[in-house]
């Protein structure tokens, strides 16, 4: 059964480029959750959906950040424009209720 | 608001001996999971294991067990027959919500296995 995948698994850009993070969650999970891991502040949960709705966003820093998730097995994480404050892990995971998240191998973001 | 505090920024043990990572954590909510995850050097984050918090009996799984102690909110994860491939950051989280919907992670605790 293959686990949460996620792409690209590193990524470097420029600062003000638009940069998106893919996740395909495990089949039949219907929580999807994005996780930023930094040094200083750990690990973070950004926005969480069930049933491709997003029902929190709350950890979301900024208007810069959006994340979609158009069907059950895909979503994105857009950051638009890109700041070199944004260099982080990105993690996606997903689940079923009630059942611990299974996490991705994340997406390590450089932004120079 | 939720906290979980890891207070040993990083651990040493020797292999085949005992080590116990501490995690206390701090909320309102009287439903929750509490989990021990590991994140080895390729930066996978494995799931250890899980306690549910109205369980009164400790979780195990093989080398793993947890000392649950719900009035104390201490939540310690001792590894038995340490082995090189336990040498990872491993991280406490919370889950709230009745459900493990929005994890609170803590700072982590680096442990080595020394040989």
């Amino acid at each position: 059964d293959a686990g949460v995948i996620q792409s690209p698994r590193h990524e470097v850009t420029e600062m003000g480029q638009e940069v998106t993070l893919r996740c395909k969650p495990i089949s039949g999970h219907d929580y999807l959750f994005w996780y930023r891991q930094t040094m200083m502040r750990g690990l973070e949960l950004l926005i969480y959906f069930n049933n491709n709705v997003p029902i929190d966003d709350s950890g979301m820093p900024e208007d810069r950040f959006s994340a979609k998730m158009p069907n059950a097995s895909f979503s994105t994480l857009k950051i638009q424009p890109s700041e070199p404050r944004d260099s982080a892990v990105y993690f996606c995971a997903s689940s079923v209720e009630y059942q611990p998240q299974h996490f991705g191998d994340g997406t390590r973001l450089s932004i120079l | 608001a939720q906290t979980v505090t890891q207070s040993q920024p990083e651990m040493s043990v020797q292999e085949a001996e005992t080590v116990t990572l501490s995690c206390t954590y701090d909320t309102s909510e009287s439903d929750y999971y509490l989990f021990w995850y590991k994140q080895p050097p390729s930066r996978q984050m494995i799931l250890v294991i899980r306690q549910e918090a109205y369980k009164q009996q400790n979780a195990t799984e093989n080398r793993f067990s947890v000392n649950f102690q719900k009035a104390a909110k201490s939540f310690s994860l001792k590894i038995s027959d340490s082995q090189l491939g336990d040498a990872a950051m491993y991280f406490c989280a919370l889950g709230s919500g009745g459900s493990n919907y929005k994890l609170t992670f803590g700072k982590g605790t680096l442990l080595t296995v020394n040989p």
